[in-house]
């Protein structure tokens, strides 16, 4: 499945297939860019990040891909599980100072 | 290692009254970072700290809000004089030091403003 973010904020998807959730950021000067998942009640939870100098970066199950020309995040889960149900979000800095600047966010609601 | 607490975790409040929030950052973290959430909204910047000092207040309003982060205890994030418009969930964060790297959110406090 995939999501275009602030268009469509909802994404659902069956168990075991591989998620696409999609950013478009605003500032061209940012330079470090987060995903982080946030769970019912809780505070966000870092998944993964990237610098500008990069176009891609793997963690375990999750991967980002950034094209700065378009400006556009996304974060690919693999093999999504019930567990990754929540809502996911994209954050930039814009290097002029520490504060993150957040997308609106995505609603992953995984199937069983 | 504790994360980022914040306490209290829920917080009613009449209109009118002060409201008091606080965030310990994780252990050995200087830097602190506010954030103020509104239902289904991304996370909207208030105000950064660094020890004692305020860095950036550019997203606190101008009235009623003060945050301080003193050389002894947790930071405090005070609203003075709440109105319905300040219900919201208010995140906590902190890292080691500035620059870009991942921010540790604590959990939040949900204020209610009757």
């Amino acid at each position: 499945g995939e999501s275009v973010g602030l268009h469509l904020p909802t994404l659902s998807v069956q168990e075991g297939d591989n998620s696409i959730i999609n950013c478009a950021y605003s500032n061209s000067a940012s330079d470090y860019f987060i995903w982080y998942k946030q769970e019912s009640g809780k505070g966000p939870q870092f998944i993964i990040d990237i610098r500008s100098n990069m176009d891609k970066r793997q963690g375990q199950r999750v991967t980002v891909l950034l094209n700065k020309t378009v400006k556009h995040l996304s974060l690919q889960i693999a093999a999504t599980q019930p567990g990754d149900s929540a809502v996911y979000f994209c954050a930039e800095n814009p290097n002029t100072g520490n504060q993150f600047y957040f997308g609106t966010g995505t609603s992953l609601t995984v199937i069983p | 290692n504790a994360g980022v607490m914040q306490n209290p975790r829920h917080l009613v409040r009449r209109r009118g009254q002060e409201a008091r929030l606080r965030c310990s950052p994780v252990k050995g973290h200087s830097h602190v970072y506010w954030y103020r959430q509104l239902p289904e909204e991304g996370l909207k910047f208030m105000v950064y700290l660094q020890k004692e000092n305020i860095i950036d207040e550019s997203g606190m309003p101008k009235e009623r809000f003060s945050a301080e982060f003193p050389k002894e205890g947790p930071s405090i994030l005070r609203i003075q004089q709440v109105v319905r418009g300040d219900s919201a969930a208010y995140f906590c964060a902190s890292s080691p030091s500035a620059g870009n790297q991942p921010q540790h959110f604590g959990d939040g406090t949900r204020l209610s403003i009757l």
